[in-house]
């Protein structure tokens, strides 16, 4: 079973336009984490956020804010005033104690951001 | 802190062919994973070692792998008997458990293409 859904592949917008990434998850834990990755052509993997399951607070950080929902398992992530520097592709990933705290990512949405 | 690192970053073999890959983790985490990513999807779990302890393997992990962690510092991946469909990029990361903020810290990774 998918246990972590980026429903969006492929996201194109223009510069300083807000775009957000969606992800929807799967867990019995009470207890886990999420996180986004991004990941530029370059090919390496950059962390940007961890979030425990008992921290519904959104978080802002710059042009970056992250929405979690436990009610409706999402943990969206807006990028506002988006720039060409954040095209890359974004992944979701779930980290449950009773899976060993193994990551499970999604597929990934590629964000492209066009001058 | 350099962060993770691994050699090497691209690989060429022919089928049938044994290769090895080292991953360096940062000096004190304790926690190291190897993943397999193919294009256009996220990241898939191999395994993961605490310490020098292989404590899961996925069943992604054929017996065509092996991996160790001698020491509990390096690891190594190796994949005997090549095969076209082993082409990925492989990723390590590492992370601590005695931080209580277990984020996994992403390497380069190294490409593989089987011919």
């Amino acid at each position: 079973a998918q246990k972590v859904t980026q429903a969006q592949t492929e996201i194109s917008v223009v510069e300083k336009e807000d775009v957000t990434l969606d992800c929807v998850y799967e867990t019995r834990d009470t207890t886990y984490y999420l996180f986004w990755y991004k990941q530029p052509p370059s090919g390496e993997l950059v962390f940007l956020i961890r979030r425990n399951s008992f921290d519904e607070q959104n978080e802002i950080s710059g042009r970056y804010s992250w929405n979690f929902q436990k009610s409706t398992s999402s943990f969206n992530f807006t990028i506002t005033a988006s720039q060409v520097v954040d095209s890359a592709v974004y992944f979701c990933a779930l980290s449950e104690p009773s899976n060993n705290n193994d990551m499970r990512f999604g597929a990934g949405t590629r964000l492209t951001v066009k001058p | 802190d350099t962060g993770v690192s691994q050699n090497p970053r691209h690989k060429i073999t022919k089928r049938g062919q044994n290769v090895t890959f080292r991953c360096d983790p940062i000096s004190e985490h304790n926690r190291l994973y190897w993943y397999r990513q193919t294009l256009g999807q996220g990241p898939e779990f191999l395994t993961y070692f605490q310490n020098e302890a292989q404590l899961e393997k996925s069943r992604l992990l054929s017996d065509r792998f092996s991996a160790e962690r001698p020491k509990g510092s390096f690891s190594t991946l190796e994949i005997q008997r090549t095969e076209q469909g082993d082409s990925a990029m492989y990723l390590c990361a590492s992370s601590s458990r005695q931080l209580r903020r277990e984020t996994q810290y992403f390497g380069p990774g190294t490409r593989l293409l089987v011919l």
